[in-house]
């Protein structure tokens, strides 16, 4: 059963503009959640995290934001370039568990 | 500079075949985990160590086997290897998480595994 879930499996921008990817899960134990890139051929590389206790977090033109009344994160990126053209996946982690727990991705296209 | 490494990039074995897959990190991590990507079911753990000797099973173990007998080193083992393992391998390490603190996983560039 899928803990963690990628509704989008794609998505197309427009260069410049803003990229919204969404991310639902399940799993109320869930305290720190990260956003992972990964180009073709190429391990995911890592983005940006949150924790629980915060409802934001900034870096540069990435910014993740949480709501967890509605068990829902969400990735904004702006302005978007073409090189964020890859798939993003979203993953959760419980309390000390080691585990995380990924989505299944979804590609984003940012069209020049 | 943090580096996971991963023996092959692409491997073509034949049905049957017993296939090591390596990993090797130089972060001194006490975690490490196997995935494999596939399109539409996104990274799939198969299994991971938090600690030499130590594993535990991910979400789809079956088919395959685990060794960690260094820390530095996280082997995959496809006991006999069948068309439906062909996938992209991925290794991963991490610190172990502790309260209040968190960590991310740091991957491997992927092996892409072909069974004919």
């Amino acid at each position: 059963d899928q803990q963690v879930k990628q509704n989008s499996p794609s998505l197309s921008v427009q260069e410049g503009r803003i990229s919204i990817l969404n991310c639902d899960y399940t799993n109320s134990m869930f305290d720190y959640f990260l956003w992972y890139k990964k180009y073709p051929a190429e391990g995911p590389t890592f983005l940006i995290s949150i924790s629980s206790i915060k409802d934001k977090n900034e870096d540069g033109r990435f910014t993740v934001f949480l709501n967890k009344s509605a068990k829902h994160l969400s990735l904004h990126i702006v302005p978007s370039q073409p090189g964020d053209s890859a798939v993003y996946f979203c993953a959760a982690s419980a309390g000390t568990g080691n585990q995380f727990y990924f989505g299944t991705g979804t590609s984003l296209t940012v069209i020049p | 500079d943090v580096k996971v490494t991963q023996s092959s990039r692409y491997l073509v074995k034949r049905t049957g075949e017993k296939v090591f897959l390596e990993c090797v990190q130089d972060m001194d991590h006490e975690n490490m985990f196997w995935y494999r990507q596939d399109p539409g079911l996104g990274l799939r753990l198969i299994y991971f160590s938090y600690d030499v000797k130590m594993k535990e099973k991910g979400d789809i173990p079956e088919g395959y086997s685990v060794s960690r007998e260094k820390k530095e080193r996280f082997s995959l083992i496809l006991e006999s290897a069948s068309t439906n393992q062909t996938s992209m391998y991925l290794c991963a390490s991490s610190l172990r998480r502790m309260t209040g603190l968190s960590y991310e996983q740091y991957f491997g560039p992927g092996t892409r595994l072909t069974v004919t």
